[in-house]
């Protein structure tokens, strides 16, 4: 299985950018990258999601080495309301059983966000 | 609103008890996933169903079961309940396009309480 680990706790500022490290060393060839949300008492939400080089879209930016074998979401100029946990979850998304490393959310890393 | 539907929102049971929870999935989605989350602690995958059929299945107890019925709704049957087995539990459902599973939509999951 592809295991991920990621730091536990982050703390940061309002208008800071924020790195979010998730290494990921047995990837495998067939494997996407996939970043989730969530809040409390609330089920996780999609952020982003990518298979090499950068990915953008209108919340984040992920950015994954030519050896995928870690990845980086990158959250703009955080708001109190990026206050969170956030997962980083490695998987074949075409395998029948894409399966239990791709639904593998493990504990997360909890960002909080200070004025 | 991610259009997946959960009922009942909270549960109250007692020891040894059997309870079903029920989800319904985004308009389209065939494929419908289980998540136990206890307090403080990160999403567990229980089980996966596409289209009716079990794709993938995590870590969930025998005393657990789960079923997709044709309408795509799925149901999961947790039994002689324990209190270790209170909890939030998350349904989540995604869409499939050429073979490759695509993000996953939660649910506002079930609070179950054990008492």
């Amino acid at each position: 299985l592809a295991k991920t680990t990621q730091p536990i706790s982050m703390d940061s500022y309002e208008g800071q950018e924020v790195n979010i490290t998730c290494s990921h060393n047995n990837i495998a060839t067939n494997d996407y990258i996939t970043w989730y949300q969530q809040f409390p008492s609330q089920g996780p939400r999609f952020i982003i999601q990518g298979y090499k080089t950068k990915v953008t879209n209108e919340v984040a930016s992920l950015f994954i080495p030519a050896d995928r074998k870690s990845s980086t979401l990158s959250l703009p100029r955080v708001s109190l309301s990026d206050t969170a946990v956030y997962y980083c979850l490695v998987g074949d998304l075409e395998s029948p059983d894409m399966g239990r490393r791709a639904l593998t959310f493990g504990s997360g890393t909890r960002l909080q966000v200070q004025p | 609103d991610s259009g997946v539907t959960q009922t009942p929102k909270h549960l109250i049971t007692a020891t040894g008890q059997r309870v079903t929870l029920r989800c319904s999935p985004r308009s389209g989605d065939l494929s419908v996933y289980w998540y136990q989350q206890s307090l403080d602690q990160g999403l567990q995958f229980l089980i996966q169903y596409y289209n009716g059929e079990e794709r993938a299945k995590g870590n969930i107890l025998e005393r657990f079961s789960a079923q997709q019925f044709p309408d795509l709704h799925s149901e999961l049957n947790l039994s002689s309940l324990e209190l270790g087995d209170s909890a939030l539990y998350f349904c989540a459902s995604s869409v499939e396009i050429a073979g490759r599973r695509g993000e996953q939509f939660f649910g506002p999951g079930t609070r179950l309480t054990v008492l």
